[in-house]
């Protein structure tokens, strides 16, 4: 079984709307990490957010937050307030005790911001 | 950029040839990994290092082979490139803190294997 799924290949918003990025993950760990990154065009890999599996609220980032099912087993990006320069492809990745603690990643979402 | 410096960034080479690609950290973490990045894939693990001359395989690590002899320098090395290894390679450090801290990656190395 896929460890993180990000069934969404791409998507479009409009600027200045609010964007939701699906992960699911997949982990019979008690405690995990999970965490978004952003590539944009020029390639680099850009840490963006981070939730463990014990914290009680939700993270937050400025406008990205995580909302954090730990029932559902999802870790969805919400960005506020889309800007042209969010349009990148966003991987969500995991690091869990089964994994020997290393860094999983989904397959990405490629998101386009219109003006 | 967190301290990381990937070299080369860009390189094409002939299939049976060896390649290695270098990185190199001012950060003094012990952790390093290299994982490869293909359309459809995501990023996938290649070899990690938890220290010097503490090297182990990832989920990919057939056909190359790493190297760590200083803390700030991790090596992977293709030892006779395929055109199957034609990729996106990224170093990383980073996960060495308590608790599950994030890593933090180089700008990558493309690497054209004809």
């Amino acid at each position: 079984a896929q460890k993180i799924t990000q069934t969404q290949p791409g998507m479009f918003v409009q600027e200045k709307e609010a964007v939701t990025l699906d992960c699911t993950y997949d982990t019979s760990d008690p405690s995990y990490g999970l965490f978004w990154y952003k590539q944009p065009s020029s390639g680099e890999m850009i840490f963006l957010i981070y939730q463990g599996s014990y914290d009680q609220q939700n993270a937050t980032e400025g406008r990205y937050s995580l909302n954090f099912q730990k029932a559902r087993k999802s870790a969805n990006l919400v960005i506020s307030a889309s800007q042209l320069g969010d349009s990148a492809m966003y991987f969500c990745a995991m690091r869990d005790i089964s994994s020997g603690d290393k860094l999983t990643f989904g397959t990405g979402t490629r998101l386009a911001v219109r003006p | 950029d967190a301290g990381i410096t990937q070299s080369p960034r860009h390189k094409v080479t002939e299939t049976g040839t060896p390649v290695t690609l270098r990185c190199h950290q001012t950060e003094n973490h012990r952790y390093m990994y290299w994982y490869r990045q293909d359309p459809g894939h995501g990023l996938r693990l290649i070899h990690y290092s938890y220290g010097v001359k503490d090297t182990d395989k990832g989920e990919v690590s057939d056909g190359y082979s790493v190297s760590r002899s200083k803390t700030e320098d991790f090596l992977l090395t293709l030892e006779s490139a395929t055109s199957s290894q034609t990729s996106v390679y990224f170093c990383a450090i980073g996960g060495d803190s308590p608790g599950y801290s994030p890593l933090h990656f180089g700008n990558g190395t493309r690497l054209t294997v004809t």
